[in-house]
């Protein structure tokens, strides 16, 4: 159970091109997803927390229009970056959390990632 | 704030070797530990967690006891095998902002030779 499923795997695209990335909760309703940022051999950074139907709400330092988040069903959200530059390369991992009454702190199942490439 | 302080690796073991990766964390309040694996080019798998004091989680012969009084959730596993060989996350859950958070820290590769 709690299988989160991220597409595309990997992407590779041209500069200015804004890409899309999936992240659905298969077997759950995922009540908040989470976007994070990975450099290679390097942990994870929080970018955002979404929940479902309302606005995302971004760590600091994590420019909303350059990454939009739309959480529109508990099953899934997406990441788009728009206007893509070679920085914006990176390994991109979502993960969700569902609602289990009287259980706090349950943990965040992670997708298997994209990695994005920007030409 | 909250942190997470791990080993620094890589930590290179043969087979059947005694595996520690220390892990120490600073936090407000109660969080909640954990320790995530990440296999090459994949996502991460929750490997096992801990949500109070001297609480221990274990999985797949993997276990780390939650200690309040050194601040620590240290891996163990007895005997590795190169299946093992992955990056190890350390995690802590704390509410920030409304949210429920994970706060990582930065990683220990683990490589395990025959």
């Amino acid at each position: 159970g709690a299988v989160v499923s991220q597409h595309p795997s990997r992407v590779i695209c041209k500069s200015g091109t804004s890409v899309k990335i999936e992240c659905r909760s298969l077997d759950f309703q995922a009540t908040t997803m989470f976007w994070y940022r990975q450099f290679p051999k390097q942990s994870l950074m929080l970018m955002a927390t979404s929940n479902e139907g309302s606005k995302a709400t971004y760590e600091q330092g994590v420019e909303k229009d350059k990454f939009l988040i739309n959480h529109a069903s508990l099953t899934l959200s997406t990441l788009t970056v728009t206007s893509a530059h070679p920085e914006d390369s990176s390994f991109y991992i979502c993960s969700a959390r569902g609602k289990e009454p009287g259980l706090i702190n349950q943990p965040q199942h992670f997708g298997d990632g994209t990695r994005l490439s920007i030409l | 704030g909250n942190s997470v302080t791990q080993m620094e690796g890589p930590v290179t073991l043969s087979e059947e070797a005694f595996l520690t990766i220390n892990c120490t964390y600073t936090a407000t309040g109660y969080p909640s530990l954990f320790w995530y694996v990440q296999y090459p080019g994949e996502g991460l798998q929750l490997l096992l967690k801990a949500t109070k004091a001297d609480d221990k989680g274990s999985n797949k012969g993997f276990e780390a006891t939650y200690r309040k009084e050194t601040t620590s959730f240290h891996l163990e596993k007895g005997s590795v095998q190169v299946s093992d060989s992955a990056v190890y996350f350390c995690a802590l859950s704390v509410v920030s902002g409304g949210y429920n958070k994970l706060i990582f820290g930065a990683g220990t590769r683990l490589a395990v030779h025959p």
